[in-house]
Formats: C-alpha cells, sequence, structure tokens
C-alpha cells in the first residue's frame, strides 16, 4: 500500500518567519512529487512539483527532496498571512504502470501564519 | 482558456436519487480523474481515465460510475444517491505529452450533500 505522510499540524508561524512542511512517502520507486495549496472552500493548487534529488526554488517557495530517505519538503521563506492554508504532499510512481496515471495525496498539514 | 470546468458547484439530493456531475478540461490533456475529499480522510481516487476511451477502478469506486465521453470531457454517475456519499468532488486533469512532468490540475469542485 503506498503511503504519503504529513503532520496534520496546525503549524503555526510568525509572519516573516519561515515555514517548513516535511513529507514522507513509502514507495521508494517514486519518481515526480508535487506540493499543493488548498485554500478552505477552494480546490488544491499545484505550487511546486520536483523530480531530481536536491532543491528547487521558485520565488518564496522551495522544495526539497532525498529519494534515499523518502522525504519531500517545501520551505516557505518569508511567510504571510496570505499562505495560510493546507499544503498537501503528491507522489506519484511514474513508470509505464497503471500506478504511473495516479497521484497518492497525504491528507495535509494545515498552515497559519500569524500577523 | 478555463482549465478544468465543473458543474453543478453544489446539489442536494435525497437518499436514492441519482444524478451526474460533470467535467470538462480544455488543456487537451489525455488523462482525467475524479476525486472526493472528506474531512480527515484526504484526497481519494474514485474513477481516472488515462486517456480517451479507457477507465479504470482508483480507491474507492463503489456507487460510482464513469464516462469519458471524449478527450474534454469526463462525466461521474450516482446511480442511487446515498447519505455516505456527501462530500466535495473534484475533476482533474493531466497530460501526458511532457514526461515525466505528471502534474495534475483541479477543477473548483462540487459540494454534494445527501439527505
Amino acid at each position: 500500500q503506498k503511503e504519503v505522510e504529513q503532520n496534520s499540524g496546525p503549524l503555526s508561524v510568525p509572519e516573516g518567519a519561515i515555514a517548513s512542511l516535511n513529507c514522507t512517502y513509502s514507495d521508494r520507486g517514486s519518481q515526480s512529487f508535487f506540493w499543493y495549496r488548498q485554500y478552505s472552500g477552494k480546490s488544491p493548487e499545484l505550487i511546486m512539483s520536483i523530480y531530481s534529488n536536491g532543491d528547487k526554488e521558485d520565488g518564496r517557495f522551495t522544495a526539497q527532496l532525498n529519494k534515499a530517505s523518502q522525504y519531500v519538503s517545501l520551505l516557505i521563506r518569508d511567510s504571510q498571512p496570505s499562505d495560510s492554508a493546507t499544503y498537501l504532499c503528491a507522489v506519484n510512481m511514474g513508470g509505464t504502470g497503471a500506478g504511473s496515471y495516479q497521484l497518492t495525496f497525504g491528507k495535509g498539514t494545515k498552515l497559519s501564519v500569524i500577523p | 482558456n478555463a482549465g478544468v470546468t465543473q458543474t453543478p458547484k453544489f446539489q442536494v439530493l435525497k437518499t436514492g436519487q441519482s444524478m451526474t456531475l460533470q467535467c470538462a478540461q480544455d488543456m487537451n490533456h489525455n488523462s482525467m480523474y475524479w476525486y472526493r475529499q472528506d474531512p480527515g480522510m484526504g484526497l481519494r481516487l474514485i474513477y481516472y481515465s488515462a486517456s480517451e476511451g479507457t477507465t479504470d477502478k482508483g480507491e474507492v469506486p463503489n456507487g460510482y460510475n464513469v464516462s469519458r465521453l471524449n478527450k474534454r470531457e469526463f462525466s461521474l454517475r450516482l446511480e442511487s444517491a446515498a447519505p455516505s456519499q456527501t462530500s466535495v468532488y473534484f475533476c482533474a486533469s493531466r497530460s501526458l505529452n511532457y514526461a515525466p512532468s505528471y502534474e495534475q490540475y483541479f477543477g473548483p469542485g462540487t459540494r454534494l450533500t445527501v439527505t
């Protein structure tokens, strides 16, 4: 059973701080990793994707991937109250089988940025 | 370019009634998905269509049927609604043309209540 684990939170950080969100996954063959942001009552919005070990930066967001440890994280620098949302980690196994079409989602971490 | 659209946005059904949730995408994506999201359960895959003409079961297919009408449209049908199907339903799509990108893009969702 493929699993993606996240701390449910809530994670509270003060405005301007760095928020660190973590995710572990069980399938060692996983190849593609995604972070979605979901505001209350809205649909998930893709904010970052990462496919190789290391860091990937996009504005205030940095995704970090360590396949050996089966660990992916999202850092949000200079956190703003508008970043308050639930962040979903999603993993795709890749390859050519049925699993290659599917994403497995974690249950999400709720982030609250305090002004 | 509207992305992924879903209708209706809200629906209330009585137990035993049937309905069809509609989804369309204008991104020329090959794969389409139906998820449900319940508090504490995260996003769970109901059915997906890897490409036009194919459909496959996901994690929670019981009580649902799907139709991939054409490349753009993917509908979800509840034949005899049950209170356990009260949920928020999201449609998503993904292009196979940009591997290893397996990014999925979500529609705005349908909030369904079954009484």
